[in-house]
């Protein structure tokens, strides 16, 4: 199976700052016949469902803040938040769905400092 | 509107048979393209992908469930129904179901809520 690894673990950012979360597979998601990512980025709000805020790498998710963005390489993908803001709060995990056996990443956990 | 919701019993004894079922709404898993997958999170700790089913019954399960679960899904009732066998207290969890809509690679864009279990004697 693909092995997802994130850093930080954890981030405390300053409302108005930006943040960045890093995302490393043990392979490469460049798909050899379509060449997308097979790359995507959730976040889960406190006491809330996961949801889908990137997906094929670098493409935003219907309703997605535009102070979202992603980045993609072989096997490095960042997500970038332009400006923190408080709804931000959350556990960011990034997920690998190349393989048939999907896997994510440990989560980082993203706060207010 | 698109939703997904979970059911199962809440307390599960050790070695047990779990069944959970997702009811889906606002789409059907027969259209081509459409995929559900389940995941799973114990208290406090990450999200695991557990198994996936397609819209032409193709199914794919998590390496190190595989022998453990079986996906399915019943068109006619909208319902996908994952069954895990020999539960342990492991396996205590949140297990969300997930849609896979065509056009976003394998995002998974509408999740339902939930449901707890816990495996307990």
């Amino acid at each position: 199976d693909i092995v997802m690894t994130q850093s930080p673990l954890s981030l405390p950012v300053t409302p108005g700052e930006p943040a960045s979360i890093s995302c490393r597979s043990s392979q490469s998601l460049l798909h050899n016949y379509n060449g997308q990512y097979y790359l995507e980025w959730y976040v889960q709000k406190p006491g809330q469902s996961p949801q889908l805020l990137i997906y094929l790498g670098y493409n935003r998710a219907s309703g997605v803040p535009d102070r979202f963005s992603g980045s993609a390489s072989a096997t490095d993908f960042t997500l970038k938040i332009s400006r923190m803001e408080a709804e931000d709060v959350g556990v960011y995990y990034c997920m690998q769905s190349l393989q048939t056996v999907f896997t994510f990443g440990q989560g980082t956990k993203l706060e207010i400092k | 509107q698109v939703t997904l919701k979970e059911s199962g019993p809440a307390l599960v004894k050790p070695t047990q048979t779990l069944t959970l079922t997702c009811t889906l709404s606002g789409f059907s898993l027969s259209t081509t393209a459409m995929r559900v997958s389940w995941i799973r999170q114990p208290p406090g700790k990450a999200l695991e992908w557990l198994a996936r089913i397609d819209w032409d019954d193709n199914k794919f399960y998590s390496t190190s469930l595989k022998t453990r679960l079986t996906i399915s899904k019943d068109t006619s009732k909208n319902q996908v129904v994952l069954t895990m066998t020999n539960v342990d207290p492991v396996d205590t969890a949140t297990y969300y179901c997930a849609r896979i809509a065509p056009g976003m690679g394998y995002g998974m864009d509408v999740w339902g809520r939930g449901t707890t279990v816990t495996v307990s004697s």
